[in-house]
């Protein structure tokens, strides 16, 4: 069975510029969650959706927006890039509509570098 | 809100050496806690999880952790650690709601030595 996907592992955009990440659970997972793990700044919660619905958002601006697809697949964009978005990007997925009491599993990440 | 503390963010330890890593949490409702563990490079997969019953919990790679309610405590152990135990570790907590999130710790990064 497939992981967690996410795509590109790697993506060079200048500042200004806008930025989508895509990830894909794992089959039958409903539940996607979106990370920002920037250097020395551990994980920082961005959005999850579920069902197709955005179900909570982290304190960030809302040029990070994203959606869910009806296969469950997931965008992440970031508009009008700064320096400061510079970070990997990970995504998690779960089978329920919440980490309630089973594991999320992670992607390997989108490492996203703005210059 | 829920929140989580990792109050060490590197530990350093000498091969074979039993370690330690503390987590601190707040929640006024109950909580689900777990610790994941990131390797370079790697996105992060589960270690163990707390979610009731025994307060002692056991994970892969031979890490348990104990869960403390009077102390909100969540510490992760190994008593004997190996360098392929290098790693970042984050500990994490979730309640039981249909708006919850999992909300993870800073991390602590698990330097072993020779």
């Amino acid at each position: 069975e497939a992981g967690v996907t996410q795509s590109p592992t790697h993506l060079i955009k200048t500042r200004g510029q806008q930025a989508t990440l895509r990830c894909s659970p794992i089959s039958g997972h409903t539940s996607v969650y979106w990370y920002q793990q920037a250097l020395g700044l551990g994980l920082q919660f961005l959005l999850w959706y579920d069902e197709g619905e955005e179900r909570n958002r982290g304190n960030f601006p809302p040029r990070f927006s994203g959606r869910q697809f009806p296969n469950y697949s997931s965008e992440l964009n970031v508009n009008a890039l700064e320096l400061e978005d510079s970070a990997l990007y990970l995504c998690a997925s779960h089978v329920e509509g919440g980490l309630m009491n089973t594991e999320a599993f992670f992607g390997q990440g989108t490492r996203l570098t703005v210059v | 809100a829920q929140s989580v503390t990792q109050l060490d963010s590197q530990v350093p330890v000498f091969e074979e050496a039993p370690v330690e890593l503390r987590c601190n949490y707040s929640s006024s409702v109950s909580v689900y806690l777990f610790w994941y563990v990131q390797y370079p490079n790697q996105g992060l997969q589960l270690l163990l999880k707390y979610l009731s019953g025994s307060t002692l919990v056991k994970g892969i790679n031979g890490f348990e952790a104990e869960f403390n309610k009077s102390q909100t405590s969540f510490h992760l152990r190994k008593p004997s650690v190996h360098i392929s135990d290098t790693a970042e570790y984050f500990c994490a907590v979730t309640t039981y709601s249909s708006a919850s999130k999992i909300i993870f710790g800073s991390g602590t990064r698990l330097s072993i030595r020779p």
